[in-house]
């Protein structure tokens, strides 16, 4: 079944520096991807999402993901860190249960930056 | 992107009554809703998946008879926590997307509904 795990519950960094946000999935089938950020008491706004269309995928606010098939990962990462990206970073992956194709989440990685 | 709203955003009800929360896509036709529950500092919980005009889909170990929903139309569901006790407090969300019940298009998100039970 399809799955994703998420190494590291909390990371941070400084204003300034490389983010990364590490994501492993686990799939039967050739997935769909996604990265959510979710800011505090409020819903998750989709970063970026890979579809196989191409292998690095650019996102809103200067995020990109790399899928990495060999290593079944799918790490979010930012070139430079801002305060304002301080938030909640949920990966997920698409699961056909039931009739429906549904989001599988993982357990959220928090993303503290600091001056 | 499309835009999902929800109301209210936070509630506060005595335990034993019936609270119930909307979740509206205002831009696009929301074929299929999904409602989720999240603890403090928790993933997503998926609850159940609803179609337009069709009957809730519920997850294993989700008492469909304490989390009514529906989905009358396609800009809108509804999650009717009936009965309401302090562990069903939580925050709840919902998500719509466009499309067949299997599309991976995009499921966009309301901004929750903070549920707190006296």
């Amino acid at each position: 079944a399809q799955s994703v795990t998420q190494l590291g519950s909390h990371v941070s960094v400084s204003e300034g520096a490389l983010v990364l946000l590490r994501c492993n999935y686990s799939s039967s089938v050739p997935p769909y991807l996604f990265w959510y950020v979710q800011y505090p008491n409020q819903g998750l706004q989709l970063l970026l999402k890979y579809t196989s269309a191409a292998t690095l995928v650019k996102g809103i606010n200067g995020f990109e993901a790399e899928f990495k098939k060999s290593e079944t990962s799918f790490h979010l990462t930012k070139p430079s860190a801002h305060m304002s990206d301080a938030a909640e970073y949920f990966c997920a992956v698409t699961l056909l249960s039931g009739g429906y194709n549904k989001l599988i989440f993982g357990a959220g990685t928090r993303l503290a930056v600091h001056p | 992107g499309a835009v999902v709203s929800q109301h209210p955003s936070r509630v506060i009800c005595k335990s034993g009554t019936s609270v119930k929360i909307e979740c509206r896509s205002l831009d696009f036709q929301a074929t299929t809703m999904f409602w989720y529950r999240q603890f403090p500092k928790k993933s997503l919980m998926l609850m159940a998946t609803s179609n337009e005009g069709s009957k809730a889909t519920y997850e294993q170990g989700v008492e469909k008879d304490k989390f009514l929903i529906n989905h009358a139309s396609l800009t809108l569901s509804t999650l009717t926590v009936t009965s309401a006790h302090p562990e069903d407090s939580s925050f709840y969300i919902c998500s719509a997307r466009a499309g067949t019940p299997q599309s991976t298009d995009t499921q966009y998100f309301g901004p929750g509904t903070r549920l707190t039970v006296l």
